[in-house]
């Protein structure tokens, strides 16, 4: 079976930096664009960062560029997310997401998130 | 502000048919990327209802439907069951902004 498994709770104070992994199984991790999702507390969707399946194409969102950094590990099945420079509103779930196989660019397989709590 | 505009709320009473809105623009749905939903139940992560626009994943009960026209698409729910009641997302991809989502619409089972 197929499973995206992101490391647990994380509480840091602002201004200090994380890094998030994403454990894959049941697939062929190598062959898959992956993506970092995240939902504050009551809020919405938000995608954050993608990464090819070679790493050879990486794409931020606005609202974390020049502060977080995705990147994988294919020989172990692994997605990071780095992220620095922390703000109160980068608390949130945090989804690993998988991104379908093909042209048609939708998330078919998700992690259940890790919380991330930005507070002094 | 997401980039996709979903109403925030919908309800309708056990058996009814309900529809939920996603609204984009000629950067996304417009420009013929395709539209895809999400159920989020209390607690869990978001999971893929319909892909490609209208599009089933096995294991989705074929009372969930979706269609797009124009900058806009839409997600119909018929014989609502109370096990229904979540978030739902709508999400595509836009040629500024990447991966874009809509704010969400709470369905409530009455």
């Amino acid at each position: 079976e197929e499973h995206l498994v992101e490391s647990g709770e994380h509480l840091v104070k602002p201004g200090g930096s994380l890094r998030l992994s994403c454990a894959a199984s049941g697939f062929t991790f190598s062959n898959y664009y992956m993506h970092w999702v995240r939902q504050a507390p009551g809020k919405g969707l938000e995608w954050v960062s993608s990464i090819s399946a070679s790493s050879t194409y990486i794409n931020v969102a606005d609202s974390v560029k020049g502060r977080f950094t995705i990147s994988r590990h294919n020989a172990n099945s692994s997605l990071f997310l780095q992220m620095n420079s922390l703000r109160a509103e980068d608390s949130a779930m945090y989804y690993c997401a998988r991104m379908s196989f093909g042209n048609i660019w939708y998330f078919d397989l998700w992690g259940r998130g890790t919380l991330v709590t930005v507070s002094a | 502000q997401a980039v996709l505009t979903q109403p925030p709320s919908v309800s309708g009473a056990p058996g009814q048919r309900v529809t939920i809105s996603c609204t984009g623009s000629s950067s996304n749905i417009g420009t013929g990327h395709d539209v895809h939903w999400y159920q989020q139940l209390p607690g869990a992560a978001p999971k893929l209802l319909i892909y490609g626009n209208n599009n089933r994943p096995s294991g989705v009960p074929d009372r969930f439907s979706g269609s797009k026209s124009g900058t806009s698409a839409s997600l119909a729910i018929t014989g609502l069951q109370a096990e229904d009641e979540a978030d739902y997302y709508c999400q595509s991809y836009d040629s500024g902004l990447e991966w874009v989502f809509g704010g969400g619409t709470r369905l409530t089972v009455l």
